[in-house]
């Protein structure tokens, strides 16, 4: 059983250039959430989807934006990279939203 | 104030002690409350997943949470080498989405 996949592992952009990152999730799963974790913190909420739809956000900007496909894997797009964009990015899957969620290990990123 | 405050550590034990693990928050709308483990540079793993108050047991782990003075445990039983790691807690309200986390606990067991 496929657990949460996420791709690249690694990446490194340069400030003002854009982003984007992949998550597949758990196999039964149908709804994806991104969080990002900086270094010595907690992750923090990005946001989640379901149906194809952003169904919560978190306190990120409108620079930070995502898609979800009917296969329920997710993009999550970042535009106008900042050197603070530097961090681990996570995407966590679940069964409905509000239930348990397994994460991925995440994609690092890092702006230079 | 941060809604979910937990000691960073780090924390250093000898093999085959007892661990305790700690969080505290200030909203009192969480109902549903999580342990993850993460090692360096993984993702965050499952660990416990509770609802309300009460105490869960699986294994040599073993979750409390009092929502009365708002204070959650995760507590580890003979401890082995391989539990070093660090330990985030986390947390929601009913019916919301986003899960919200403590800075997480640098755990170090010593053979």
């Amino acid at each position: 059983d496929a657990g949460v996949t996420q791709s690249p592992t690694h990446l490194i952009k340069t400030r003002g250039q854009q982003v984007t990152l992949r998550c597949s999730p758990k196999s039964g799963h149908d709804t994806v959430s991104w969080y990002q974790q900086a270094l010595g913190q907690g992750p923090q909420f990005i946001f989640q989807y379901y149906e194809e739809e952003e169904r919560q956000r978190g306190n990120f900007p409108d620079r930070f934006s995502g898609h979800q496909f009917p296969n329920y894997s997710s993009e999550l797009n970042v535009n106008a990279l900042l050197l603070g964009d530097s961090a681990l990015y996570l995407c966590a899957s679940s069964f409905r939203p509000g239930s348990e969620q397994y994460f991925g290990p995440g994609t690092r990123l890092t702006v230079t | 104030q941060k809604e979910v405050e937990q000691d960073p550590g780090p924390l250093s034990v000898p093999e085959g002690a007892i661990v305790s693990l700690n969080c505290t928050y200030s909203n009192s709308a969480f109902q549903y409350f999580m342990w993850y483990r993460q090692y360096s540079r993984k993702g965050p793993e499952l660990l416990m997943y509770t609802y309300s108050s009460g105490n869960k047991e699986d294994g040599r782990f073993t979750a409390q949470v009092d929502k009365s003075s708002k204070y959650i445990s995760l507590f580890i039983r003979d401890s082995q080498p391989s539990d070093s790691a660090t330990y985030l807690c986390a947390m929601s309200p009913e019916g919301a989405q986003k899960l919200v986390f403590g800075q997480g606990t640098r755990l170090t067991i010593n053979p």
